[in-house]
């Protein structure tokens, strides 16, 4: 069983349209929660980070995190052609990754105009 | 406000050849690593370092070497490239703290022949 599991998609939507992405993982040790996201030909680039179970709110974006089923989501409103990129997920803490973190391999989003 | 800074943005290299991967970050961040990212794989830890004069190997070290002479500079050195170390090389940085998010250059594309 893969540590963190993604689709890989492509989820195409419409503009305007709430998109969810998920990720799931098996290691209950994770505490930590990330997403990032990532341009064609550029770096990945911190959108959320949350600590504990519940909801975070940042603008148009939603992290939701859900440790007793180990599954976490983001979710966009509104969204908009600009939130086309690809999003990785990632989990930090004990036993994840010789550093402790440890990235999905990301949902490519595609919002059609 | 440069952040991580990576040079070159792209490298052909011929099998066999050495080159270095320049990185360095205005953060004064403690902690700094390179990743590589291949369709399907997700982003792979090659290296890591805590601070200056320490690192640490990830899930995919071999064919690569680093160390860390100062707080801003982690480079990574490829001794003798082999076609399958064709990918995009991200380096990125956080706080000492374990739990800070990291942050990422814009990656070097690099292609063996």
């Amino acid at each position: 069983q893969k540590e963190v599991e993604q689709d890989p998609g492509p989820l195409s939507v419409p503009e305007g349209a709430i998109v969810s992405l998920n990720c799931t993982y098996s290691n209950s040790a994770f505490q930590y929660f990330m997403w990032y996201r990532q341009y064609s030909r550029k770096g990945p680039e911190l959108l959320m980070y949350t600590y504990s179970s519940g909801n975070k709110e940042d603008g148009r974006f939603t992290a939701q995190v859900d440790k007793s089923s180990k599954y976490i989501s983001l979710f966009i409103r509104d969204s908009q052609p600009s939130d086309s990129a690809t999003y990785l997920c990632a989990m930090l803490g004990p036993g994840g990754g010789a550093d402790g973190l440890t990235f999905g391999k990301g949902t490519h989003l595609i919002i059609q105009p | 406000n440069a952040g991580v800074t990576q040079t070159p943005k792209f490298q052909v290299l011929k099998t066999g050849q050495s080159m270095t991967l320049q990185c360095a970050q205005d953060m004064n961040h403690e902690y700094m690593s390179w990743y590589r990212q291949d369709p399907g794989m997700g982003l792979r830890l090659i290296h890591y370092s805590v601070g200056a004069g320490i690192t640490d190997q990830g899930e995919v070290p071999n064919g690569y070497n680093v160390s860390r002479s100062t707080t801003e500079d982690f480079p990574l050195r490829l001794l003798s490239a082999a076609p399958s170390q064709t990918s995009v090389y991200f380096c990125a940085s956080r706080r000492g703290s374990n739990n800070s998010p990291l942050h990422f250059g814009n990656g070097t594309r690099l292609t063996v022949t």
